[in-house]
């Protein structure tokens, strides 16, 4: 059980939007920066969103975060088949003195 | 470039210990903390621990809590975990990854994982 909390699945085809949700709590998302990342399949992952909303350089404007209280939102548009990968949200928790993960979120581009 | 290179994975029985190694290179490796990020087979990501820039600090996650020690070598450029009394649930692909800080009410946090090493597999079985 994940401290932090994704859907296990999302879907849309190539072209189309799709939203990534990550649920927290006042003691993670509520009172720190939310990252975001992508891990393309047998590879490590990588940083795709910081500090909420700010892209890394080399990462398409066609991904994006928002946050709102205690959830973060990553937003994909223009969906490419090359996004097919899992997608993690992250944090450090004040509480827990440790950073933790969603449980990831499998994206499939039909 | 900026790289990091883990080592030391292999296949070990449960009770044993192994430790891995993350070597850096083409960055002020002194300057980050610096952090271990476990995926056990078809799973999502654990973080495992965390070391500052100057090892003053370390935070471990409750699953590896006593008996798993992080620890750097400045001087190294190099990144170690010390795993001890290792069990079936351990078995995962080890990373290691960079961590900046930010500083919020008179403290630093950890910010976010910038730069990732390919990752080393370790399998605890007999």
């Amino acid at each position: 059980q994940s401290v932090l909390t994704q859907p296990p699945s999302v879907s849309a085809a190539p072209g189309q939007r799709v939203t990534i949700s990550c649920s927290g709590s006042s003691s993670n998302i509520g009172n720190n920066y939310v990252s975001w990342y992508q891990q393309l399949p047998g590879t490590a992952p990588q940083l795709l969103i910081y500090d909420n909303n700010k892209r890394p350089s080399g990462i398409p404007d066609r991904f994006s975060g928002s946050k709102s209280g205690t959830s973060a939102t990553l937003a994909i548009s223009g969906l490419q088949t090359g996004d097919e990968a899992d997608y993690y949200c992250g944090t450090w928790d004040r509480s827990l003195s440790a950073w933790v993960f969603g449980g990831g979120t499998k994206l499939t581009v039909l | 470039q900026e790289q990091l290179v883990e080592s030391g994975g292999g296949v070990v029985q449960p009770g044993r210990s192994l430790r891995l190694s993350c070597a850096t290179s083409g960055f002020t490796f002194s300057s980050y903390g610096m952090h271990w990020v476990r995926q056990a087979p078809g799973k999502g990501l654990e973080w495992v621990a965390i070391i500052w820039y100057d090892g003053t600090k370390k935070y471990y996650a409750d699953s590896v809590k006593g008996r798993f020690t992080i620890s750097r070598d400045n001087s190294k450029s190099t990144l170690y975990v010390q795993m001890n009394s290792l069990r079936a649930e351990d078995t995962a692909v080890y990373f290691c990854a960079r961590g900046p800080y930010y500083y919020d009410g008179g403290a630093y946090f950890p910010h976010y994982f910038d730069l990732w090493g390919h990752g080393t597999l370790v399998t605890v079985s007999s």
